[in-house]
């Protein structure tokens, strides 16, 4: 049973470029989020969806970041245009509901130069 | 402002003797409790977790304790093993809100 599949494992790419991070849930988990943990504050939750659909997204830092789940088994986080502070691991997790818990990807530590 | 803190950012347990490790949270609305483990280049894997309305949860060697009114979660290893060190992560959650701390990091000596 394949778990939750992030890709790219690393990505290191120059100040102001766009980053796309994906993100595949595990079959059958309506619910998938999106976390970034940096050594200072831990893991924070970006965005939430249930069933496709964005039920918060408080933690989107700002208008640079967007994110998307056109079906239910993809998900993209998208930076545009990034900056060095944006770089961290970033996870991808799902679950079956709300309280059940998340399953997460192996992350993708990205590095904005 | 963190609502879920672990101030503990590192712990060294003998093998063989219990671990705690300890997490405080700032929000009476909080109703879940969860703890995850983590390795390094690894995503958390989840470990135990309680509802507010329990005051213990045990699975093998993890027990788990939620003190409401001292707004406190501990998680128990006993007996630690080498195979525990790894970093582990507390989280709490209300309505569609989710909290982590920012972790602790537990190394077990043989």
């Amino acid at each position: 049973d394949a778990g939750v599949i992030q890709s790219p494992r690393h990505e290191v790419t120059e100040m102001g470029q766009e980053v796309t991070l994906r993100c595949k849930p595990i079959s059958g988990h309506n619910s998938l989020f999106w976390y970034r943990q940096t050594m200072m504050r831990g893991l924070e939750l970006l965005i939430y969806f249930n069933n496709n659909v964005p039920i918060d997204d408080s933690g989107m830092p700002e208008d640079r970041f967007s994110a998307k789940m056109p079906n239910a088994s993809f998900s993209t986080l998208k930076i545009q245009p990034s900056e060095p502070r944006d770089s961290a691991v970033y996870f991808c997790a799902s679950s079956w509901d709300r309280i059940q818990p998340q399953h997460f990807g192996d992350g993708t530590r990205l590095s904005i130069l | 402002d963190q609502q879920v803190k672990q101030n503990s950012p590192s712990l060294s347990v003998q093998e063989g003797r219990i671990s705690i490790l300890n997490c405080d949270y700032t929000n009476s609305m909080f109703d879940y409790f969860l703890w995850y483990k983590k390795y390094p280049a690894e995503g958390p894997t989840f470990l135990i977790s309680i509802s507010s309305i329990k005051d213990k949860n045990e699975d093998g060697r993890f027990t788990v304790f939620l003190n409401k009114s001292a707004k406190h979660l501990s998680l128990h290893i006993v007996p630690s093993q080498p195979g525990d060190s790894a970093v582990y992560f507390c989280a709490a959650i209300t309505g569609n809100q989710f909290y982590f701390g920012t972790g602790t990091s537990l190394t077990v000596i043989p």
